[in-house]
Parts: structure tokens; sequence; C-alpha cells
């Protein structure tokens, strides 16, 4: 069985300021990883995900993430934060035979400005 | 536009009451799941379904009902036996087959009282 791990549950930043949002993952068989976004009492929405080939993957807003396999990492990037980016984060994780997905505990990024 | 409808957007109910909460998609995507999403616990699996007929137990089933009678429409019941039910539920579906693109609803606030 596959999980996640989200070690901050809050992330403050200054406006335009780059942010980190870090996930680790633990699993015996090959996996997908995703990042959603979730604005308050809404669905989630999908930013990025890894499934194969290149390591680093873009997604949308300007966010990034790189897959990392021997430090089973999937951390979430971005180079200089909007007020809009406010929201919580969830990194989520799926071995590459099953459909099911596994999130994280969340992140909520708060920027300041 | 195709997507997945959860209503109602806010519900309370009496203590010791059961309440079924809405999920209806019209993406014609065969599996279908309800997660319940607690503050800093992020999102739980209850039930999933990948086909008409046919549902399976997630992580946290206990207390909970579901059927899938027809290919757009997965309501799931809280019954009196789920001890905490106070919580934000997710619907969400996915297209076996073609890779993970989980199409989430925006939520329902169920609030017992």
């Amino acid at each position: 069985a596959q999980s996640v791990t989200q070690l901050d549950s809050q992330v403050p930043v200054f406006e335009e300021a780059p942010v980190e949002l870090r996930c680790n993952y633990s699993s015996s068989v090959s996996v997908y990883l995703f990042w959603y976004v979730q604005y308050p009492n809404q669905g989630l929405q999908l930013l990025l995900k890894y499934l194969s080939g290149s390591t680093l993957v873009k997604g949308i807003n300007g966010f990034e993430a790189e897959f990392n396999k021997s430090q089973t990492s999937f951390h979430l990037r971005k180079p200089s934060v909007h007020i809009s980016d406010t929201a919580e984060y969830f990194c989520a994780v799926s071995d590459s035979g099953n459909e099911k997905l596994t999130f994280g505990t969340g992140t909520r990024l708060t920027i300041i400005p | 536009d195709g997507g997945i409808t959860q209503s109602p957007k806010y519900l309370f109910r009496k203590e010791g009451q059961n309440v079924t909460l809405s999920c209806e998609q019209n993406l014609n995507h065969d599996a279908m799941y309800w997660y319940r999403q607690d503050p800093g616990q992020g999102l739980r699996l209850i039930y999933y379904s990948q086909i008409v007929n046919d549902f399976q137990k997630g992580d946290i089933a206990e207390g909970y009902s579901v059927s899938r009678e027809k290919k757009e429409s997965f309501p799931l019941t809280v019954t009196s036996a789920q001890k905490n039910p106070t919580a934000f539920y997710l619907c969400a579906s996915t297209q076996k087959g073609q890779g993970i693109r989980y199409t989430f609803g925006s939520g329902t606030r169920l609030t017992v009282v």
C-alpha cells in the first residue's frame, strides 16, 4: 500500500516570493503522482501530474514539480506567488496499475501581501 | 459542459437521522468515488464503484452505505451508525483505462447537530 506525507500543514509566504510545498511518498511499486489545489468550499482541481518521462513536470498557474525517485519526493514549486494562490494543496499517489488515489493531509498556503 | 454535480452544497441534520448525499455525473465515466475531508486529515476514501451494480469499501466505510444503480449516479447515505458525520464530502469520477483523470464535484458540507 502507498502513503503520502506532507510535512508542512501551513506555509505562509510573502507575495512575489518563491514557494516550495513538500511531498514524500512511499510505495513498493511504480507510482503516478499528482498535485491538486482546493479553494475554500470547492472541489479539487488538478495542478499537474507525473505518469512517466521527464521528471520535471509543469502545470497550470505557473506551478511545477520534480519527481525524485531516489528521495521518493514530488515537491511543488512556484518562483513567484500571487495572492490568488492562497488555497490548500494536496499531493496524491496511485500505483501505476490502480486508479485509486491516496492523498496527503494537505498544505495550506497563505500569501502575505 | 460535462461535470459532476453534488447536492445540496450545505446540509444540516439532527443526530440519529440518516441522510443521503447526491452525486451525479454526465461524463460517461465508469468509476466513481466518495471521499470525506476533515481539517488536517486530507481526503479519505469511503466507497468506490468501478461499474454499475458493484462497489467496494474504502478506508473508512463504517457507518456509510452507497448504491450504483445507474452509471451516472452514486449516492452516499450517512447512517446513524456513523459516529462523527460532520465533515465535507467530495464525490469524484474517472474513466477507466484512460489514465488517471479525476473530476471532482464541488462538495457537500454536512453538519449534524
